[in-house]
């Protein structure tokens, strides 16, 4: 099974200019989100969907907009690139039932923003 | 707000020996508590997780975690650690509804031989 997919897996970008994530996964999962990780400061929350339909904003939205696709699909764009967004993205799955809350992620994705 | 404190950045310690990581937690109701892992260039894996019931949760890899709601601890133990065990090991505490997850800053463990 693939679980969750990210393309791509790394990108560098000049300051202003924008770009796509793209995320799929194959669980069948309802909720999925993009996380950032950045050095020191474990991962936070950019956006999440809970279900399809429908998107919310996480920590730090600031910069990013979202798209769910389909159930299986949720990209995270970024319309003006800028250094500080330079970082890994993570994006993950779940039931998100009362019972789990377990995340299931993909690989990453490195971007560089000069 | 919720938030997760990893008191250490990183430990080392030597293959063979026992592990513990720290972790502490505010919130505001009984919490549903995990342990991740990530090897490097990798996306987190879960370790264990707590719900409720017995406070001492068994995972993978041979990781246990014991949950104590006096202390606000969730600790991450492993009786004897292998070298395969180097990797950074993230808390995380879900947030009620279990659409938000909110990680800790991560402990590196370093295994020397």
């Amino acid at each position: 099974n693939a679980g969750v997919t990210q393309t791509p897996k790394f990108q560098v970008l000049k300051t202003g200019q924008s770009m796509t994530l793209q995320c799929a996964q194959d669980m069948n999962h309802n909720s999925m989100y993009w996380y950032r990780q950045d050095p020191g400061m474990g991962l936070r929350l950019i956006y999440y969907s809970a279900s399809e339909g429908t998107t919310d904003k996480g920590e730090v939205p600031n910069g990013y907009n979202v798209s769910r696709l389909n159930k299986r699909e949720f990209s995270l764009r970024l319309e003006s690139a800028a250094p500080s967004q330079t970082s890994v993205y993570f994006c993950a799955s779940s039931e998100a039932s009362m019972n789990t809350g377990e995340l299931f992620f993909g690989e990453g994705s490195r971007l560089t923003v000069l | 707000a919720q938030s997760v404190t990893q008191p250490d950045i990183h430990i080392t310690v030597s293959e063979g020996a026992s592990l513990e990581l720290r972790c502490n937690y505010s919130y505001g109701a009984t919490p549903y508590l995990f342990w991740y892992v990530q090897s490097p260039g990798q996306g987190l894996q879960l370790l264990l997780k707590y719900f409720s019931g017995d406070t001492l949760v068994q995972g993978i890899k041979g990781f246990e975690a014991e949950f104590k709601r006096s202390q606000s601890s969730f600790n991450l133990r492993k009786p004897s650690v292998h070298w395969s065990d180097a990797a950074e090991y993230f808390c995380a505490v879900v947030h009620t509804g279990g659409f938000k997850t909110i990680f800790g800053a991560g402990t590196r463990l370093f295994v020397k031989a």
